[in-house]
């Protein structure tokens, strides 16, 4: 029972590089998120999805993209690494209807230097 | 998003009681959820609160009030393993994204 598998873990990074953070989940969810965390700063929505081929933008979405090519995956990039990217990321998925919860993947420690 | 504040820092004693507030913005309401977050792990889903009032889940419970914009998560007989960070979390006015408060940091002490 997998759930919300995010690849990789870790990953540091130099400035300007580029790199995908990849999100799968096999709970068959349409609704799916890219968050990243910041002491001090809490959960901020960077991009979301509400169903393959959708994506929409959150609360911090400059320098990043997404792509949802498939139902089960949602990829997130960076296509000029910068170090206030230095974050940690969190996929998440849910159902559609109000009281359905988000379940959360483990989360990718990304620095940037 | 809607502003949503609470607590940055609470501490209780293990075996006592705690109530975690949190008021978010009323216009374009659906719904308010609460998670837990242990250090360095993902945030895991405690309770749903979309009508006024109490839902009780063993030992934490969730209140809400819609015409005030605000919520508590209490916890009862507190332990050690319940030192986490608790958010608060109020779905948009889309109803596609959770948008969250900065995390109640509780620390349960001997």
């Amino acid at each position: 029972n997998a759930g919300v598998t995010q690849t990789p873990k870790f990953r540091v990074l130099k400035t300007g590089q580029s790199m995908t953070l990849l999100c799968a989940q096999d709970m068959n969810h349409e609704y799916m998120y890219w968050y990243r965390q910041d002491p001090g700063m809490g959960l901020r929505l960077i991009h979301y999805s509400v169903g393959e081929g959708t994506t929409a933008k959150g609360e911090v979405p400059d320098g990043y993209n997404v792509s949802r090519l498939k139902k089960q995956n949602f990829l997130l990039g960076l296509e000029s690494a910068a170090p206030s990217q230095t974050s940690v990321y969190f996929c998440a998925s849910r159902d559609p209807g109000g009281n359905q919860p988000q379940h959360f993947g483990d989360g990718t420690r990304l620095s940037i230097l | 998003g809607q502003n949503i504040d609470q607590p940055t820092e609470m501490t209780a004693t293990e075996g006592a009681i705690v109530q975690i507030n949190c008021t978010y913005q009323t216009s374009g309401f659906n719904g308010l959820f609460w998670y837990q977050q242990h250090a360095g792990e993902a945030p895991t889903f405690l309770s749903y609160n979309v009508l006024d009032g109490l839902e009780e889940k063993g030992r934490f419970s969730s209140f809400l009030s819609r015409s005030k914009g605000y919520s508590y998560l209490l916890l009862k007989e507190l332990q050690m393993k319940d030192s986490a960070s608790y958010l608060c979390a109020a779905l948009s006015n889309s109803g596609y994204a959770l948008n969250f408060g900065k995390g109640t940091s509780l620390l349960v002490t001997p």
